[in-house]
């Protein structure tokens, strides 16, 4: 079984760039996590759905930050305008009411 | 303050030591669990311990709830345990919403 897949592994931009991760989860998984984690700190939930439905986007930085998963699926993170402070290693993980399965994450260099 | 306090930072041990790393939480939970992290990699679920202790191989985590704290431990360690540890406290509101610590960050020299 394939585990959860996020593309791209690495990003170098620019202040004020755009930026979008991809996901994709395990197959059957109702729940899709984003987490960003900075250097040497814990993973911190940004937004999270449940099929095609935000549950809780609260510490998502929404005047630039973005989420989507419009089928219930894939799902993809964006940054309009990106920031020295979003440098950070993109998580996300996947769950059928239970345990979460994490992807390899996307590193986030902003200049 | 934080929810999710690990401790150490950081330890270097000779290969054959043992590792004892500690999460001290400050909130109720419904479990916690202890994650590994290679350097630049995914998340790899080691234990879910709501309660007492759980082996895996050379690994134990217990968590004692009244005492507000869990630990894994790492016996006789080898240079490929080298990596970041993480603890995470589910609440009792359920596994959605994972509160990590910082990490220890684990180096094991040959």
């Amino acid at each position: 079984e394939a585990g959860v897949t996020q593309s791209p592994r690495y990003a170098v931009l620019q202040e004020g760039q755009a930026v979008s991760f991809w996901c994709d989860p395990i197959s059957g998984h109702d729940t899709l996590y984003w987490y960003q984690q900075p250097r040497d700190q814990g993973p911190q939930l940004l937004v999270y759905f449940r099929d095609e439905a935000v549950i809780d986007n609260s510490q998502l930085p929404s005047d630039r930050f973005s989420a989507v998963r419009p089928k219930g699926t894939n799902s993809t993170l964006k940054i309009q305008s990106a920031k020295q402070g979003d440098t950070a290693t993109y998580l996300c993980a996947s769950s059928l009411g239970g345990e979460q399965y994490f992807g390899p994450g996307t590193r986030l260099t902003v200049l | 303050g934080q929810q999710v306090q690990q401790s150490p930072a950081s330890l270097v041990l000779q290969e054959g030591e043992n590792a004892e790393l500690q999460c001290n939480f400050s909130t109720s939970l419904n479990s916690m669990q202890w994650f590994y992290q290679r350097p630049g990699g995914s998340l790899v679920s080691l234990f879910y311990n709501p309660s007492g202790t759980k082996h895996s191989g050379r690994l134990t985590s217990t968590t004692v709830i009244k005492e507000r704290r869990s630990s894994l431990h790492i016996s006789s360690s080898q240079t490929t345990d080298s990596g970041t540890y993480l603890c995470a406290l589910e609440p009792p509101e359920g596994a959605d919403r994972l509160t990590f610590g910082k990490g220890t960050q684990l180096i094991i020299q040959p």
